[in-house]
């Protein structure tokens, strides 16, 4: 069965410090994976994507993830964070089924927190 | 528009009444999702169309939820006989082909009293 845990639900960070939020999937076949940011009362925007090929990819906003096929996790970084990244992130697992859909499976969320 | 718009924005209704809840895809989006969002829970898949078909409806909770996209556009989520369980944000998406990323609308934040 398909599915995204999310084990952190809130992360505090300093602005300018790094930052790791954490992703862990099960699905059955190649997954594509995703990273979603979701402010409040919006909808979600993509961050990045895995399809295949370079398993570090390059995202908006200066973000980036590593996939790991042995780990199972794609987890999201960032250098350096900035107040503007205060935000819910959702990390999504899909993968085209019987009828071609790319149905997502989503986490839980990690809610970040930005300090000055 | 450039991006996926759905309407209303938020809707009160009481509980047993019908709701409908309205998305415009992005232009030439194939390819259009519906997904329940409970609060401090991340989206959960209701049903996908490609075009007018609705090829999957799986994730629909029971029989009083329909969606329909008589054109291959727009299309409509019915929730008939409200109950308070139905209190959620509902999430529409496109994408242009189904294995392309899917972009969201802003949701239609539904509260059942």
């Amino acid at each position: 069965a398909q599915s995204v845990t999310q084990p952190d639900i809130h992360i505090t960070v300093s602005e300018g410090a790094s930052l790791e939020l954490r992703c862990n999937y099960s699905y059955g076949a190649t997954p594509y994976l995703f990273w979603y940011v979701q402010s409040p009362g919006q909808g979600l925007q993509l961050l990045l994507k895995y399809f295949s090929g370079d398993t570090l990819v390059q995202g908006i906003k200066g973000f980036e993830a590593e996939f790991k096929r042995s780990q199972s996790s794609f987890n999201l970084r960032k250098p350096s964070v900035h107040w503007s990244d205060a935000a819910e992130y959702f990390c999504a697992v899909g993968g085209l089924d019987q009828t071609g859909a790319n149905n997502l499976f989503f986490g839980t969320g990690t809610r970040l927190t930005v300090i000055p | 528009g450039a991006g996926v718009s759905q309407s209303p924005r938020y809707k009160v209704a009481k509980r047993g009444q019908d709701v409908a809840l309205r998305c415009d895809p992005i232009s030439g989006h194939v390819s259009l999702f519906w997904y329940q969002q409970a609060l401090g829970q991340g989206p959960e898949f209701l049903t996908y169309f490609q075009n007018e078909a609705q090829l999957d409806k799986s994730g629909l909770p029971s029989d009083r939820f329909f969606a329909e996209r008589p054109e291959g556009s727009v299309s409509t989520l019915k929730i008939q006989r409200t109950q308070q369980e139905d209190s959620a944000v509902y999430l529409c998406a496109s994408s242009i082909m189904s294995n392309q990323p899917q972009h969201f609308g802003d949701g239609t934040r539904l509260s059942i009293l």
